[in-house]
């Protein structure tokens, strides 16, 4: 699996923009970029995620640049629940086979009032 | 819908005791995945299937654990005996290739101590 870079961890104030990076500079042609986040004490939450083009549902906002390289999950407006630890994973798509998430450290998101 | 559900929630056992997880996947997902998480090590692998086929079980620590997935709508982890490092939350997840984004999704954790 290609590997994944994001910081360790980010500060954001309550209903501002939180824009969390992640770098992916070795991604192969056919893998997606996953998103999800981890709430204290539950379970990994899907969050988004693209292939080349931005993407947008109704929890965030996925940026991914023309290279593929890198890319950004922003959520439009934090709130105090937003708080969690963020992985950004690159994984085989729509492939037919089944293929495995590979989590990393992630970015530890704190949000305040 | 229901999500992937997990049983037990909590379970304190005592070492050398046999522990069973539970895990009901998505009804109509094809695949499903179990990951331990504990501070150290952060979230693992421990074994996939795809159509209840073992599919990379290279993720399991070591004899003690063993994984079955007897029908598509129902997989369990055993460890046999338990010991004291075996204590971390358990993960069950399950996709399905035909639906949009192969996406992975997970159930709540079965946390496990043991003493």
């Amino acid at each position: 699996d290609a590997k994944t870079t994001q910081p360790t961890s980010m500060d954001c104030a309550e209903g501002r923009a939180a824009n969390l990076p992640c770098n992916h500079s070795t991604i192969s042609g056919n893998e997606y970029v996953y998103w999800y986040r981890q709430i204290h004490s539950q379970g990994p939450q899907y969050i988004i995620h693209g292939l080349k083009n931005n993407e947008t549902n109704e929890m965030a906002s996925l940026i991914i640049t023309e290279d593929r390289k890198s890319s950004t999950l922003i959520l439009p407006h934090a709130t105090l629940r937003d708080t969690a630890v963020y992985y950004c994973i690159v994984r085989p798509g729509n492939t037919g086979t089944a293929s495995k998430l590979t989590f990393g450290t992630g970015t530890r998101l704190q949000v305040t009032l | 819908d229901a999500g992937v559900i997990q049983s037990p929630r909590h379970e304190v056992t005592e070492m050398g005791q046999e522990v069973t997880l539970r895990c009901k996947p998505i009804s109509g997902h094809n695949s499903l995945f179990w990951y331990r998480q504990t501070m150290m090590r952060g979230l693992e692998l421990l074994i996939y299937f795809n159509n209840n086929v073992p599919i990379d079980d290279s993720g399991m620590p070591e004899d003690r654990f063993s994984a079955k997935m007897p029908n598509a709508s129902f997989s369990t982890l055993k460890i046999q005996p338990s010991e004291p490092r075996d204590s971390a939350v358990y993960f069950c997840a399950s996709s399905s290739q035909r639906s949009s984004g192969n996406t992975i999704y997970f159930g709540e954790g079965s946390w496990l101590t043991v003493v």
